[in-house]
């Protein structure tokens, strides 16, 4: 299957501080990827569809300008975690939809996720 | 709206022993994908099996089998003879316009 890379892994970072989490499809183009975030034995729950070239789409209760979504190519989109606190803390998982096909409804790729501890 | 509901949240089974994952579906699409991914304590997601809504075809796959009922909305995962390694968190998802995962069913196989 088609690989969506997603970088940091694991970041630590002082409360009040900024973290940037990349996401790219490395060999297919993705007009759309979606951020999800998963707290401790929970399920993925989806914050935002990020649309390149376009603002993103947050679902209901994510704040957008916390969670700040770039999708500046078809090959990356980053989410920016700002002004962090430790509730913030959590797993991201962003994933990227193949759409050379032109069709909605195919397979989304995942990233390795990102583990975020804030302190 | 699209919702998925995986009613077991946690299911323990002795090794080799047969063990069906639910996973019932909403949504008002005519076309849609329904997926399975596992995620293992490292957090990543594996993919598993996708089915569109129009393929209602049982799948197996080695341990794996996948039923899929449109009349009544589920997509229901059989591992057979499970193992240690199976032990994990499962989930189901439903794809439309955008990716909705069920809360996810953990798994744990004994030795």
């Amino acid at each position: 299957g088609a690989v969506v890379s997603q970088h940091p892994s694991r970041v630590i970072c002082k409360s009040g501080t900024s973290v940037k989490i990349e996401c790219r499809s490395l060999d297919f183009q993705a007009t759309t990827m979606f951020w999800y975030r998963q707290f401790p034995k929970k399920s993925l729950m989806l914050m935002a569809t990020s649309n390149e070239g376009s603002k993103a789409t947050y679902e209901q209760g994510v704040e957008k300008d916390k969670f700040l979504i770039n999708h500046a190519s078809l090959t990356l989109s980053t989410l920016t975690v700002t002004s962090a606190h430790p509730e913030d803390s959590s797993f991201y998982i962003c994933s990227a939809r193949d759409q050379g096909g032109g069709s909605l409804n195919t397979e989304a790729f995942f990233g390795q996720g990102t583990r975020l501890t804030v302190v | 709206a699209q919702k998925v509901t995986q009613a077991q949240t946690e299911i323990s089974v002795v090794e080799k022993e047969d063990v069906t994952l639910d996973c019932v579906y909403e949504t008002r699409d005519t076309t849609y994908y329904l997926f399975w991914y596992k995620q293992p304590p490292s957090g990543e997601l594996v993919f598993l099996i996708r089915r569109n809504s129009f393929d209602e075809q049982n799948e197996i796959s080695g341990r794996y089998s996948w039923n899929f009922q449109k009349s009544t909305s589920s997509f229901n995962f059989t591992i057979t003879a499970s193992q240690v390694v199976d032990s994990a968190v499962y989930f189901c998802a439903l794809s439309g316009n955008d990716m909705r995962f069920g809360a996810g069913t953990r798994l744990t196989v004994k030795p």
